[in-house]
C-alpha cells in the first residue's frame, strides 16, 4: 500500500531553534498533504493544507510565520517550527491524499518534537 | 460545521469478544475513514467509506448514510487491537477531515 514517511521521527532542540520535518511520499503522487499536530490524549488538530506548488492554507489560530510549510513537489511537503518554544513541544503527522484517488488518505508516522 | 461523536470513549474488553464501536456525523458527507492509532503515535487508515459495508480480515465497517452512522467492528479480539480508533469525515466538497475524538481500546489477554 502506499507510504508516507516522516524525517526526523524523534527531535529534542533548545529553545529558539528552528526544527524542520519532512514528508515524503514514497510510491505515489500526492497533489494534498495536511500537517497535524497532536497533544496527548488529544484528537489530530489539522494545521494546514499543503498543495503542490501554491502556498498553504492555515486553520485559523495557526501562525503562518511560525510553522513554514513548503510543498515544492509532488512527494515532497516540509513543516519548519521557527524560534520553537517550549509550548511547541508535541506530535506532528503529515498526511498525503492520493492523486487519482482523491478520497484516500494516508497517514505518516509522527514526529515527535520536545523543546527545551 | 460537521459535528462527529464517537462512542464509547473508552472500551476494556477481554480477548475474544466482539468489539463493536460507533461513529454518528451531523452533516452529510462525501467519505468517512475509520483510522487506527498505536501508542507509538503512528495512524493506519484502516477503512474508507462512502456507503455499504467494508471488511478487511477481522474488522469490518458500515455506514449508513440516512442515518449519519459509522460502526467499526472487530471480531475474535485480541491484545494486538489495542489502541485508538479514530472516526473522521470529510464533508461535501471540502478537502480537510473532521475528527471525532477517539475510542480507546484494550484488550486484556
Amino acid at each position: 500500500g502506499a507510504v508516507v514517511s516522516q524525517h526526523p521521527s524523534w527531535v529534542i532542540c533548545k529553545s529558539g531553534t528552528s526544527v524542520k520535518i519532512e514528508c515524503r511520499s514514497l510510491d505515489f503522487q500526492a497533489t494534498t498533504m495536511f500537517w497535524y499536530r497532536q497533544f496527548p490524549k488529544q484528537s489530530l488538530m489539522l494545521m494546514a493544507t499543503s498543495n503542490e506548488g501554491s502556498k498553504a492554507t492555515y486553520e485559523q489560530g495557526v501562525e503562518k510565520d511560525k510553522f513554514l510549510i513548503n510543498h515544492a513537489s509532488l512527494t515532497l511537503s516540509t513543516l519548519t517550527v521557527t524560534s520553537a518554544h517550549p509550548e511547541d513541544s508535541s506530535f506532528y503527522i503529515c498526511s498525503a491524499r492520493v492523486w487519482d484517488r482523491q478520497e484516500t488518505q494516508y497517514f505518516g508516522p509522527g514526529t515527535r518534537l520536545l523543546v527545551l | 460545521k460537521n459535528e462527529v461523536e464517537q462512542s464509547p470513549q473508552n472500551l476494556t474488553a477481554q480477548e475474544g469478544e466482539f468489539i463493536t464501536i460507533n461513529c454518528s456525523y451531523s452533516v452529510g458527507i462525501s467519505a468517512l475513514h475509520w483510522l487506527q492509532q498505536h501508542p507509538g503515535g503512528g495512524i493506519v487508515s484502516l477503512f474508507m467509506l462512502s456507503s455499504g459495508k467494508k471488511k478487511h480480515g477481522r474488522l469490518i465497517a458500515t455506514i449508513n448514510i440516512q442515518e449519519k452512522h459509522s460502526s467499526l467492528h472487530i471480531t475474535a479480539s485480541h491484545p494486538r487491537d489495542s489502541a485508538v480508533y479514530i472516526c473522521a469525515v470529510r464533508n461535501q466538497g471540502a478537502q480537510k477531515l473532521v475528527f471525532g475524538q477517539g475510542t480507546r481500546l484494550t484488550i486484556n489477554p
